[in-house]
């Protein structure tokens, strides 16, 4: 079974980088669909931030686009976010999911507080 | 970007009631619409997909339908374990975009 991880740093310092991994175990991420992180805000608000496809092309969320980088590493079946120049209103909890006509696979979510 | 604008923001109903929540796209997403659930320190839990396509696993309880704009999403027989927040997507046209959620609570 398919199955996600988010890990990273819970607290990030206002202006710097957030960096987050997600580990995939049950399906490799080359074979096949679009790996995705998306966001939680606290007021609960969800937003699509940006996706790898299994080919390593991606798209990001035109709100995120000059700050956000995806990439991956396919020999250890992750792939990561960075989101540059944070600011207290990237406090969210961030997933990461698999895209086939919806997200039917999420992880379970790592919650990242900026703040000084 | 396509507005997915959902009603009601929260919902309060009795155990065994029917509720309905609604999505309005700001344009035709074409029935790309998907729905789930997500409970307290739970991830999202994919319940319908292309409008009314039940997805493994999902009880019958639930339903979708609509077209063009207009989207609902249906518990019938409300039971306690449908206490969480629900949402909407649309994956019609990038960027996806999700409602703004509905609480469900039990009277």
């Amino acid at each position: 079974e398919i199955q996600l991880q988010e890990s990273g740093p819970g607290l990030v310092k206002p202006s710097q980088s957030l960096s987050l991994t997600c580990s995939v175990t049950g399906y490799t991420i080359t074979s096949g669909y679009d790996w995705s992180w998306i966001r939680k805000f606290p007021g609960n608000k969800m937003e699509w931030m940006g996706y790898i496809s299994y080919s390593g092309s991606t798209n990001y969320n035109p709100s995120l686009k000059s700050r956000i980088s995806i990439t991956r590493d396919t020999s250890k079946n992750q792939f990561f976010l960075q989101l540059n120049s944070v600011t207290t209103e990237d406090t969210a909890t961030y997933y990461c999911a698999r895209y086939a006509r919806g997200f039917a696979y999420w992880g379970q979510g790592t919650l990242v507080t900026v703040s000084s | 970007d396509i507005q997915m604008t959902q009603s009601p923001p929260s919902l309060s109903a009795s155990l065994g009631d029917k509720v309905t929540i609604t999505c309005q796209a700001s344009q035709n997403i074409n029935k790309y619409i998907a729905w789930y659930q997500q409970k307290p320190g739970k991830a999202p839990r994919q319940l319908i997909r292309y409008t009314s396509t039940l997805v493994s696993g999902t009880p019958s309880r639930f339903s979708g339908s609509g077209s063009g704009r207009d989207y609902s999403f249906s518990i019938s027989n409300v039971e306690s374990e449908d206490i969480a927040s629900y949402y909407c997507l649309q994956y019609d046209n990038l960027p996806f975009t999700f409602g703004s959620g509905t609480k469900l609570e039990i009277k």
